[in-house]
């Protein structure tokens, strides 16, 4: 079975300051990690994913993860926040036979101006 | 192109009473699940459904059903609802199952109040 744990369920942080949202997992097998982020009263939208590769990966909005196999974490990064990413975080993991995906508990990030 | 429309955006239900919602993919997608979003118990994988047969379940009670029609559209269905059916449902749909690069485009969700 898989599981997610997201260790900080707040994170507030200081505008233009750096961010970064832990996330670890559980599997027996091979998993393939995202991250995705909600906005109030909107669904999800998809930052960034790992699903092979290079295990420093690059999503939208200059927010990037490194997938580290050994401590079987990928956290979520980001230099230099704005306050339009005020918003929740969630990671989330799924093997690849569908769209059953396991996700973490949320972190919500509040960026003070 | 249009993304996942789920309809309607808010329910109000009484106890008792059942409820159908309805989600549409985009365009193209035959995979779609659904997903129960709640402040306590947080994002948790209800179904999916792939050509019209569910693929896989999560561990929720049989009140909850759901199908896919042969156009992608897909409805889920809750019966003699509880005022903890209370949540947000949010469904996902993506292009083919089993496939690298598959990514899940989600819908705004459904926001049912059970009173």
């Amino acid at each position: 079975a898989q599981s997610v744990t997201q260790l900080d369920s707040q994170v507030p942080v200081f505008e233009e300051a750096p961010v970064e949202l832990r996330c670890n997992y559980s599997s027996s097998v091979s998993v393939y990690l995202f991250w995705y982020v909600q906005y109030p009263n909107q669904g999800l939208q998809l930052l960034l994913k790992y699903l092979s590769g290079s295990t420093l990966v690059k999503g939208i909005n200059g927010f990037e993860a490194e997938f580290n196999k050994s401590q079987t974490s990928f956290h979520l990064r980001k230099p230099s926040v704005h306050i339009s990413d005020t918003a929740e975080y969630f990671c989330a993991v799924t093997r690849n036979t569908g769209n059953q995906f396991y996700f973490g508990t949320g972190t919500s990030l509040t960026v003070i101006p | 192109k249009a993304g996942v429309t789920q309809t309607p955006r808010y329910l109000i239900k009484t106890r008792g009473q059942q409820v159908t919602l309805s989600c549409s993919p985009i365009s193209g997608h035959r995979s779609v699940s659904w997903y129960q979003q709640t402040p306590g118990q947080g994002l948790q994988f209800l179904f999916e459904y792939f050509s019209e047969t569910q693929r896989n379940k999560g561990n929720f009670p049989g009140r909850f059903s759901g199908r896919q029609f042969s156009n992608s559209r897909s409805e889920m269905n809750v019966s003699t609802l509880e005022l903890g059916d209370s949540a947000l449902y949010l469904c996902a749909s993506s292009l083919a199952v089993g496939q690298l690069n598959t990514e899940a485009f989600f819908g705004q969700g459904t926001r049912l109040t059970v009173v």
